[in-house]
C-alpha cells in the first residue's frame, strides 16, 4: 500500500518562508506532486517531482530525494492568499495518473 | 491549462434518493478521469478511476453498485450516488489528466452533496 506523512498544520507570518514536508511509502514512485486547496474549493496543482532536486516555481519550489523517499513544499514571501491546505502526493504503483494524496497541511498565515 | 466542469457544484437530496454529478473536461479529451472523496478537514480519497468505453475501476472499500460511474464520452465521467444516506454526505471531486505528461491533475470544482 501506499502512505505519505505531512504536518497536520503550519503557521507563520506574511513575507516568512514555510517549508512542508512529506515522507511516502509506495510500492511504486511515479513522481511527488503538490497541490493547493482553499476551503471550499477544489485542489490546484502547484508542482511535480519525477527527479531529485528541487523544481523552483515563482515563490513556490519543491524538493525530491527518492533515496530517502522525502520531499518538500518550500514557501517564500508569504502571503495572506497562501492559506490553505497543502497536500503531497504520489503516483502509484499502477499508473502516474493515479495520486494518492497526503493528509494535507493547514497553513495559516497570520497578517 | 486544462479546465474540468463539475456539475452541480451543490446538491441537497433526501435519504433514499439517487444523485447524479456530471464531470466534464472542457478543452481537451480525457480518456481516462478519476473520483475523489473528501470529508471535512481530511484528504482526498480516490474512489475510483473511470475509462472511456469501459467500467469503472473501483478502490477497495467502495461499493460498485452504490457509486454508479458512467464514462460514455472522451468529455464527459457521471457519478451517481444512489440511494443516498447521510453517511454519504461529502465533498466529491472529479479530476482528468493533462496532456503535458507532467503528472497535472485538473480537478472539477467539486460538489457539494448533502443528504437529509
Amino acid at each position: 500500500g501506499q502512505s505519505l506523512e505531512q504536518p497536520s498544520e503550519v503557521t507563520a507570518v506574511e513575507g516568512a518562508i514555510v517549508q512542508i514536508n512529506c515522507t511516502y511509502q509506495t510500492s511504486g514512485f511515479y513522481g511527488l506532486s503538490w497541490y493547493q486547496q482553499h476551503d471550499g474549493g477544489a485542489p490546484t496543482f502547484l508542482s511535480y517531482n519525477a527527479l531529485d532536486g528541487l523544481e523552483e516555481t515563482g515563490r513556490f519550489s519543491s524538493f525530491l530525494s527518492r533515496s530517502d523517499s522525502y520531499g518538500y513544499l518550500l514557501l517564500q514571501e508569504l502571503q495572506m492568499k497562501d492559506s490553505a491546505s497543502y497536500f503531497c502526493a504520489v503516483g502509484d504503483s499502477g499508473s502516474a495518473r493515479q495520486l494518492t494524496f497526503g493528509s494535507g497541511t493547514q497553513l495559516t498565515v497570520l497578517p | 491549462g486544462a479546465v474540468v466542469s463539475q456539475h452541480p457544484s451543490r446538491v441537497i437530496c433526501k435519504s433514499g434518493t439517487s444523485v447524479k454529478i456530471e464531470c466534464r473536461s472542457l478543452d481537451f479529451q480525457a480518456t481516462t478521469m478519476f473520483w475523489y472523496r473528501q470529508f471535512p478537514k481530511q484528504s482526498l480519497m480516490l474512489m475510483a478511476t473511470s475509462n472511456e468505453g469501459s467500467k469503472a475501476t473501483y478502490e477497495q472499500g467502495v461499493e460498485k453498485d452504490k457509486f454508479l460511474i458512467n464514462h460514455a464520452s472522451l468529455t464527459l465521467s457521471t457519478l451517481t450516488v444512489t440511494s443516498a444516506h447521510p453517511e454519504d454526505s461529502s465533498f466529491y471531486i472529479c479530476s482528468a489528466l493533462g496532456t503535458g505528461g507532467t503528472g497535472e491533475l485538473f480537478f472539477g470544482e467539486g460538489s457539494r452533496l448533502t443528504v437529509l
